[in-house]
């Protein structure tokens, strides 16, 4: 079965220094998102790419986030620098784009941890 | 303003006992309700997509149901195993944006 796949799986970062995320999505998604979760919290929109373009960035914090998805495949999502209040799930997601099924399907998150 | 609220906030279930789990929403133009499950440390896994209103979807003891305002994700005879956060979303949008709710946190004991 097709999968999202992530890494790092858990990432401990000092305060100012930058972090990395990957994401690949299922193969022939289109669309990739990135989230933050916080705990006990829904999933908070951080990007939306379609293809190689960004869709919607309006919740990423743009002075300290950044997020490619150079080839339209996989994508890299990063911090720099990195503060306390960064600490969260960071979760990515694809979809098809194909008529009413936009179904999001979930990797297994990064969990970061900044000190 | 769009909105997802879901109830109750947790849930403690003995194993065999049935119950529901709600999702309240107001969304301009519902193009489709999103139930997912998520386990402690894990990315939310897709349960059911539902579309309209009197639309139902089954899958092992699960059952989601829409009217126009509301979602219910029934669970028949839960076993330990259905101990998860349980989160539901809504679409309202071309940009295909999601509205999440904060969850159900359900535990099934044995």
């Amino acid at each position: 079965e097709a999968e999202v796949a992530q890494s790092p799986r858990y990432k401990i970062t000092e305060k100012s220094q930058a972090v990395a995320f990957w994401c690949d999505p299922i193969s022939g998604h289109a669309t990739l998102y990135w989230y933050r979760q916080i705990l006990g919290q829904g999933p908070e929109l951080l990007v939306q790419f379609q293809d190689e373009s960004v869709v919607d960035d309006s919740q990423l914090p743009k002075d300290r986030f950044s997020a490619e998805r150079l080839k339209g495949v996989d994508s890299t999502l990063k911090i720099q620098p990195a503060e306390l209040g960064d600490s969260a799930m960071y979760l990515c997601a694809s979809s098809l784009l194909t008529g009413l099924s936009y179904e999001q399907y979930f990797g297994p998150g990064t969990r970061l941890t900044v000190t | 303003e769009d909105q997802v609220t879901q109830s109750p906030e947790a849930l403690r279930l003995q194993e065999g006992e049935s119950s529901s789990l709600n999702c309240s929403y107001t969304v301009s133009g519902l193009r489709g309700l999103f139930w997912y499950r998520q386990d402690p440390g894990k990315g939310p896994e897709f349960l059911f997509t539902l579309y309209s209103a009197g639309e139902e979807k089954e899958k092992e003891r699960l059952k989601a149901t829409l009217t126009k305002k509301e979602s219910f994700l029934h669970i028949t005879a839960p076993k330990p195993e259905d101990s998860a956060t349980y989160l539901c979303a809504a679409n309202a949008g071309n940009n295909r944006k999601l509205i999440w709710g904060l969850g159900t946190s359900l535990a099934v004991n044995p």
